[in-house]
């Protein structure tokens, strides 16, 4: 079963550090999708990839933020100058646009510390 | 803008008893509806969904969910609990247009006693 895979699965860094994550979507699916989770909350969208192209971000992505989806297979979401307020679980989904209502998988998160 | 409200923040029950978690949601229209769980430092599975048709839909683990376009709600429920149903639960929105990022609502904690 070649679910989502992300890693790595927990990071703990200094603040003012760079950080970078990776997800692998499931195979055939098109869409990627990140998401921001912190204690007590549920995800909160940060951005989406049809492809290789970035369609939509969310406010939550500030200019520390960026994501890479090169040749529309795995996604990169990397974080400059890392702070406190930084810490949380980060979610990667991917799903199939084959027309139609769509499910989003998740993978197992990367939980990120900022000391 | 779509929103999902989940009343009850944390949730204890009896194993064997009966379970119900309460979703609300706000949209324009019908939205995809959609009910996942998460373990401790895990991502989330999908636990099922809606997207049209019988409003009473089934899901993994003996889970099912009621879509009542009146109350605007999609209620979880299961007959009978299990102690490794203890998890945190999500509700989720889709909307049908072009716009496919899923609002979530705040979770539920499921504690199970002995």
């Amino acid at each position: 079963d070649t679910g989502v895979s992300q890693n790595p699965r927990h990071k703990i860094t200094k603040r003012g550090q760079n950080v970078t994550f990776r997800c692998d979507p499931i195979s055939e699916h098109n869409r990627l999708y990140w998401y921001r989770q912190t204690l007590g909350q549920g995800p909160e969208f940060l951005t989406y990839f049809q492809n290789e192209a970035q369609l939509e971000k969310s406010r939550l992505l500030s200019d520390r933020f960026s994501a890479e989806r090169p040749k529309g297979s795995f996604s990169t979401l990397e974080i400059q100058r890392t702070e406190q307020g930084d810490s949380a679980m980060y979610l990667c989904a991917s799903s199939s646009s084959s027309g139609g209502a769509e499910t989003q998988y998740f993978g197992p998160g990367t939980r990120l510390l900022v000391l | 803008a779509q929103s999902v409200t989940q009343p009850d923040i944390h949730i204890t029950v009896s194993e064997g008893a009966s379970l119900e978690l309460r979703c609300n949601y706000s949209y324009g229209a019908t939205p995809y509806l959609f009910w996942y769980v998460q373990s401790p430092g895990q991502g989330l599975q999908l636990l099922l969904k809606y997207f049209s048709g019988d409003t009473l839909v089934q899901g993994i683990k003996g889970f099912e969910a009621e879509f009542k376009r009146s109350q605007s709600s999609f209620n979880l429920r299961k007959p009978s609990v299990h102690w490794s149903d203890a998890a945190e639960y999500f509700c989720a929105v889709g909307p049908r247009s072009n716009d496919y990022k899923l609002s979530f609502g705040a979770g539920t904690t499921v504690t199970v006693r002995a």
